[in-house]
């Protein structure tokens, strides 16, 4: 059964802390993305990763980084967490190409206070 | 623009109706185009691709119109279990970017 896990669903975190927000995938997936959902505004995407070491931006890559240095996993970092990064993150994976579905993890629900 | 453009609602349904909606979108180079269903609270899941030539699934039929650049989603007979909401994704020729609209939120109503 496909599976892409993201490692809390609930995070509080203080303002300018650092924050790692990290996802795994076990379908050996080339492409793997974050995206942040706020009301109103859907899915918006963060930095997506179509292999080992690569990365693209997103829409919004402004205050994140990103780190996949194995394939199956793929990590979003906050560097100095603000309250506007007060959202739900959602991680996916797809195999790659064309025409393949995209699998999401659960969702982290992030607070920054 | 937007990559993605979607009219968010809610739409609401008297159940046992039809509703449809577009998503449209700018970028020409466009390659591929899924309708993913994200019930509340909950993550996001594949409903459908839509192929070039319209296809259907059951009470769904997705339609694409590449002259117009945008995709559709019909729901006949509407249940309420189809409360959700629906979000259009495109995939650009050249990379794996996927993106999203903002989704149409549809309720059901007995």
């Amino acid at each position: 059964d496909v599976k892409v896990t993201q490692s809390s669903r609930y995070l509080v975190k203080r303002t300018g802390e650092k924050v790692f927000l990290e996802c795994v995938q076990d379908m050996d997936h080339e492409n793997m993305f974050w995206y942040r959902q706020d009301p109103g505004l859907g899915l918006r995407l963060i930095y997506f990763s179509y292999d080992v070491k690569m990365k693209e931006k997103g829409d919004i890559p402004e205050g994140y980084s990103v780190s996949r240095e194995k394939k199956e996993r793929f990590s979003l970092i906050l560097e100095s967490a603000s309250t506007n990064q007060t959202s739900m993150y959602l991680c996916a994976s797809s195999l790659g190409g064309a025409n393949t579905e995209a699998f999401f993890g659960q969702g982290t629900r992030l607070t920054v206070v | 623009r937007k990559e993605v453009e979607q009219d968010p609602g809610p739409f609401n349904v008297p159940e046992g109706a039809t509703v449809a909606f577009n998503c449209t979108y700018s970028n020409s180079a466009s390659q591929s185009f899924f309708w993913y269903r994200q019930d509340c609270r909950k993550e996001p899941k594949l409903l459908m691709s839509v192929y070039s030539s319209g296809n259907e699934d059951g009470r769904f039929t997705a339609q694409l119109n590449r002259a117009s650049q945008y995709i559709s989603l019909l729901i006949r007979d509407s249940k309420l279990s189809d409360s959700a909401t629906y979000l259009c994704a495109v995939i650009r020729y050249g990379n794996n970017r996927l993106a999203f609209g903002k989704g149409n939120q549809v309720v059901v109503i007995p």
